[in-house]
């Protein structure tokens, strides 16, 4: 079964760098996913997608503080110089045929 | 410029059926490769994918509620509707509506603002 598995928040500091992981499921390694912002009651926003072997290719306007890595079944999303507008939810996404599995999101908190 | 807009009623009452409408412009639903779904979000909680109508009419349902789902297309309207039977207080959420990209894969470029919709007598 196609699962995605997040850490529920994560916190790091104003000008700091945070790394964000998504799991996928054992058999499901070599998917690639996508990973979307979702600001304080505003709907998500598309971040970049991120391939197995860590190639990314990010959404219009996306600053270069942004970016994503993997390691075997792990997908990651580094943030750099941490703003405050960077605090929101994080989404990772995945697709089968004829489905789309989510991560349970983690909320990213800018102390 | 691609933006898509959910509409429909805020509340409905246990065992009605929902009916929502996403819009959208900036492309058209009839050109090859195109495909927009519905998601939603209970309050606090994460996204759950609901549905996808394709270009060339295909659909996909989530498997635990596609005995409750239809979802259609108007492609003269540029509208995409999602119909939800027998409503539950557990289907309060926001319902987005969300444009796959153009290639082989199936992340969502292109999201809606969200509409809210309470279930509740």
């Amino acid at each position: 079964q196609l699962v995605l598995t997040q850490s529920p928040s994560a916190s790091a500091s104003l000008g700091a760098s945070v790394k964000l992981t998504c799991t996928l499921s054992s058999g499901h390694s070599s998917y690639a996913i996508a990973w979307h912002q979702q600001l304080p009651e505003k709907g998500p926003r598309y971040l970049m997608k991120l391939n197995s072997d860590g190639s990314h290719n990010k959404g219009d306007g996306i600053p270069d503080r942004f970016s994503g890595s993997s390691s075997g079944a792990e997908r990651y999303l580094t943030i750099s110089s941490l703003q405050s507008e960077d605090e929101a939810d994080y989404y990772c996404q995945t697709w089968g045929t004829g489905i789309v599995v989510f991560g349970g999101g983690t909320k990213l908190t800018v102390l | 410029q691609v933006t898509l807009k959910e509409s429909g009623p805020a509340l409905v009452k246990p065992t009605q059926t929902l009916t929502l409408t996403c819009t959208f412009s900036g492309f058209s639903l009839s050109t090859s490769g195109m495909r927009v779904n519905w998601i939603r979000q209970p309050p606090g909680k994460a996204l759950e994918w609901l549905a996808r109508i394709d270009w060339d009419d295909y659909k996909f349902y989530s498997t635990s509620l596609k005995t409750r789902l239809t979802i259609s297309k108007d492609t003269s309207k540029n509208q995409v509707v999602l119909t939800m039977t027998n409503m539950d207080p557990a289907d309060t959420a926001t319902y987005y509506c969300a444009r796959m990209d153009t290639g082989s894969s199936g992340l969502f470029e292109y999201w809606g603002q969200g509409t809210l919709v309470t279930v509740s007598s």
